[in-house]
């Protein structure tokens, strides 16, 4: 049972570009939660999504972040016209459904914007 | 909303000594309390956790306490090993889903 996939592992853009990182859950996991997690300190909530739904997005900066958990595919957190503070690593987890304590992570996606 | 703080940020240890990292919450709400280890440039790992109707859990070398009336729970290790070394972070979880995490504990096992 392959964990959950995060890709790109690195990603490098220019300021002002587009940042598509993709977390694809366990096998039979249906919640994903995206963290942040900024140089030498904890992992800050960012988002939870269901399937086709965002179930909470308190932790998302109100411009430039989006995230989807479409029914077919990975979920997707973009971030738009990206700035240097945007640089830290992504991580992603995932959940049974009924068990949204049980968060697995991903290897995350290491964002640094030049 | 939750707010989790850890220390010690940084712990030296011999090896074969134990070492202890503590946090606090601020939300009475919480009722479940992971323990995280992350390697450099790795994943965090869940290496324990304790609900709120349970005062301490055991993990061979791993234990947790927890004091819900004072709020905060405690990691400790015994027998270091240096594959210990890691950042270790506690979290609390409120909402049934949302995970607050503290800043993370350095842990230096010495050889």
């Amino acid at each position: 049972n392959a964990g959950v996939m995060q890709n790109p592992r690195h990603l490098v853009r220019r300021r002002g570009q587009e940042a598509r990182l993709r977390c694809s859950p366990m096998k039979g996991h249906s919640h994903v939660y995206w963290y942040r997690q900024l140089p030498e300190e904890g992992l800050k909530f960012m988002v939870y999504l269901q399937k086709e739904n965002i179930i909470d997005e308190s932790g998302m900066p109100k411009e430039r972040f989006s995230a989807e958990f479409p029914k077919e595919g990975p979920s997707i957190l973009r971030i738009q016209q990206v700035v240097r503070g945007d640089s830290a690593a992504y991580f992603c987890a995932s959940s049974p459904a009924g068990q949204a304590h049980e968060q697995y992570f991903g290897p995350g996606t290491r964002l640094t914007v030049t | 909303g939750e707010n989790v703080e850890q220390h010690p940020s940084t712990l030296s240890v011999q090896e074969g000594d134990s070492a202890v990292i503590k946090c606090t919450y601020s939300d009475s709400a919480s009722n479940y309390f992971p323990w995280y280890k992350q390697e450099l440039g790795k994943r965090p790992q869940l290496i324990i956790d304790i609900r709120s109707n349970v005062g301490e859990k055991k993990d061979q070398r791993i234990a947790v306490t927890l004091n819900k009336t004072a709020k905060h729970f405690s990691l400790h290790i015994t027998e270091t090993q240096p594959e210990d070394s890691a950042v270790y972070f506690c979290a609390a979880e409120t909402n049934d889903y949302k995970l607050s995490f503290g800043a993370g504990t350095t842990v230096t096992v010495r050889a």
